[in-house]
Formats: C-alpha cells, sequence, structure tokens
C-alpha cells in the first residue's frame, strides 16, 4: 500500500505570495493533520480533518488554512507568505480519528 | 500549557548497546503517545505506540513505558545498529480520542558508534 504522498517536495516563494500545499493519504484513511516542523519551534500541530470537516485548529494565524476533499486528498494553504514560514510542512493520515498518524515526506518551504 | 518535553537532546550509543529515550509530558488527560523516528530529509516514521490503559509494550526490539504517576514515556531500542541513528520524537494527544491532534516533544537525536 503506498504511504502519505506531498506535493510538491520542495518549493520557494517571496514574501507575501501564496502558496498551496498537497496531501494525498494512505488509500482507506479518512482523517489527514497538517504540522509544520521548524528547528525552533519544532513539530506543531496545524489542523485536522476528516470528512471534509475542520475538527481541530493549532494556534497559528488565519493566513493558515486548509480543506479536505471527499477523496480524503486535502490542501493546505498560506497566504501573504512571511519569512518565519520556512518551513517543513508534514502531513499525516490515519485510518480514523484517534489511530496511529503516518506521516508524509514533506514539503520544504522556503521564504525569500 | 500543552508540551511534552526531553530529558536529553543528545544520545550517543556504541553499537549493540541497548539505548533508552525518556520524555515528560504534562497533559494528565492524554491519553495516547507515540513515539516517531525521523531521518534527515524524511517525515517521522511511526515506531510504537501505547494507550493509557496500558504501561509497557513491546514491538521489535523496542519497547515503550509508560509510567502516568509521573507522566514520564520511554523507549528502549534493544542492540542499537547503525540504521537507529536518527532523531526519535515522543508525541501525546492531550485531547483524547476524540481528536487527532497529537504535541510532540523537542526530539533526541540518537547516534550510533560503531
Amino acid at each position: 500500500k503506498a504511504g502519505v504522498t506531498q506535493t510538491p517536495r520542495y518549493l520557494i516563494k517571496t514574501r507575501g505570495q501564496q502558496v498551496t500545499l498537497s496531501c494525498s493519504p494512505i488509500s482507506g484513511h479518512r482523517s489527514v493533520s497538517w504540522y509544520q516542523q521548524t528547528p525552533g519551534q519544532g513539530l506543531q500541530f496545524l489542523f485536522e480533518y476528516f470528512s471534509e470537516t475542520q475538527r481541530n485548529k493549532g494556534n497559528f494565524p488565519g493566513r493558515f488554512s486548509g480543506r479536505q476533499f471527499s477523496n480524503s486528498r486535502s490542501e493546505m494553504n498560506v497566504s501573504t507568505l512571511e519569512l518565519g514560514d520556512s518551513a517543513l510542512y508534514l502531513c499525516a493520515s490515519s485510518f480514523g480519528v484517534g489511530e496511529t498518524q503516518y506521516f508524509g515526506p514533506g514539503t520544504r518551504l522556503l521564504v525569500l | 500549557g500543552e508540551s511534552v518535553g526531553l530529558h536529553l537532546p543528545t544520545l550517543s550509543v556504541q553499537e549493540g548497546d541497548n539505548s533508552i529515550i525518556n520524555c515528560a509530558y504534562s497533559n494528565s488527560a492524554s491519553d495516547y503517545f507515540i513515539w516517531y523516528k525521523q531521518e534527515s530529509g524524511k517525515g517521522p516514521q511511526f515506531i510504537i505506540d501505547i494507550r493509557s490503559n496500558m504501561d509497557k509494550r513491546q514491538g521489535q526490539r523496542v519497547t515503550v513505558l509508560l509510567n502516568k504517576t509521573v507522566k514520564h514515556l520511554s523507549l528502549q531500542i534493544a542492540a542499537t545498529q547503525p540504521g537507529d541513528s536518527a532523531v526519535y520524537f515522543c508525541a501525546e494527544n492531550p485531547l483524547g480520542q476524540g481528536a487527532q491532534k497529537l504535541v510532540f516533544g523537542q526530539g533526541t537525536r540518537l547516534t550510533i558508534n560503531p
């Protein structure tokens, strides 16, 4: 069974731009969560989706948003990029809520 | 506030020895705990998990111990191999089984010496 896939793997943007990242969960998984990983803050929870509904949101500004489609694929969007948004963005999927989360390889975003 | 801390940021062991990585958590309501391994350039890889109704769980070469009294979690790796070199994260789910939010520790870098 294929793992979690994320596209693109690498991205370079400039301040003020917006970006959309994509995540395809493991087949059959319906829950998708997003995390931001930086050297200073570590791994931080962004949001969680199940059946196209956002169930929980982390402590991030409204510039960070996401959505989930009926096939469980998910996207996250960051608008008005700031230098501090440079990070590895990780997507994790699980069969259901409260189940083990499996991570994708991440999208490394660099904001110049 | 929510936090999952690690006692040591780095750990160096000899190949073949056993490794123990420790983790302290702060939320008494957490009922699910996970250990992940992250190699350079990769996403976190699931190692083992444990629910709060257990105090020990074993996998292949790994054992997780949970002490709810002192809110402590540990990962034991038996007969460490070069491929075990990575950063290890503990994580807790403070919202219970109704949610999917994980709170991660800062990680411990494990180095295996030949």
